[in-house]
């Protein structure tokens, strides 16, 4: 029983490159959602999705698209990456969307 | 339009003293908050929660208030551990969301 998994840990890009982050969980949760987390920013949300097949956006989704194709897995894609999406992820899952929510470890990308 | 506030970035409080962290919100619909904690290079974790039907929801050493007409609400750790230095979030849903609105966190030190 994993819980929520996030996929890489750590990547380093260039300014330009493209990369998908992978959220997966075990916990037959509804409900995904991405974050970004910035000092002094809290946590933001990006997009997130409330069952398999749809997908909306959050506070700050410009730069980033996903999909969920699968219910278990939740995937975050840059297109092209900029220095300004140096961050650390967080996936996180639940039930609903007024329940408790739980994240993954994180994934830590710096955009060169 | 920041619904849920931390106004207070940092906190210091000596080993065995009580540490008060405090959120505040804007949404009179919100009517169930929670509060996060948040290690380095971890994932938050779930903590602790109150519905807006109580003021008070103990767990061991941790007590969370909830003060409608203030709209405001506050964590207590009695006694504070070395172990509780980490950064809390507090957030806030209301009936029907599809997400969890959080504050910007508050980073604790225990100072032994």
């Amino acid at each position: 029983n994993a819980g929520v998994t996030q996929t890489p840990k750590f990547r380093v890009l260039k300014t330009g490159q493209s990369m998908t982050l992978l959220c997966a969980q075990d916990m037959n949760h509804e409900y995904m959602y991405w974050y970004r987390q910035d000092p002094g920013m809290g946590l933001r949300l990006i997009h997130y999705s409330v069952g398999e097949g749809t997908t909306a956006k959050g506070e700050v989704p410009d730069g980033y698209n996903v999909s969920r194709l699968k219910k278990q897995n939740f995937l975050l894609g840059l297109e092209s990456a900029a220095p300004s999406q140096t961050s650390v992820y967080f996936c996180a899952t639940a039930r609903d969307g007024t329940d408790t929510q739980y994240f993954g470890p994180g994934t830590r990308l710096t955009v060169l | 339009d920041q619904q849920v506030k931390q106004n207070s970035p940092s906190l210091s409080v000596q080993e065995g003293r009580i540490s008060i962290l405090n959120c505040d919100y804007t949404n009179s619909m919100f009517d169930y908050f929670l509060w996060y904690k948040k290690y380095p290079a971890e994932g938050p974790t779930f903590l602790i929660s109150i519905s807006s039907i109580k003021d008070k929801n103990e767990d061991g050493r941790f007590t969370v208030f909830l003060n409608k007409s203030a709209k405001h609400l506050s964590l207590h750790i009695v006694p504070s551990q070395p172990g509780d230095s980490a950064v809390y979030f507090c957030a806030a849903s209301e009936e029907g969301a599809q997400k969890l609105v959080f504050g910007q966190g508050t980073r604790l030190t225990i100072n032994p």
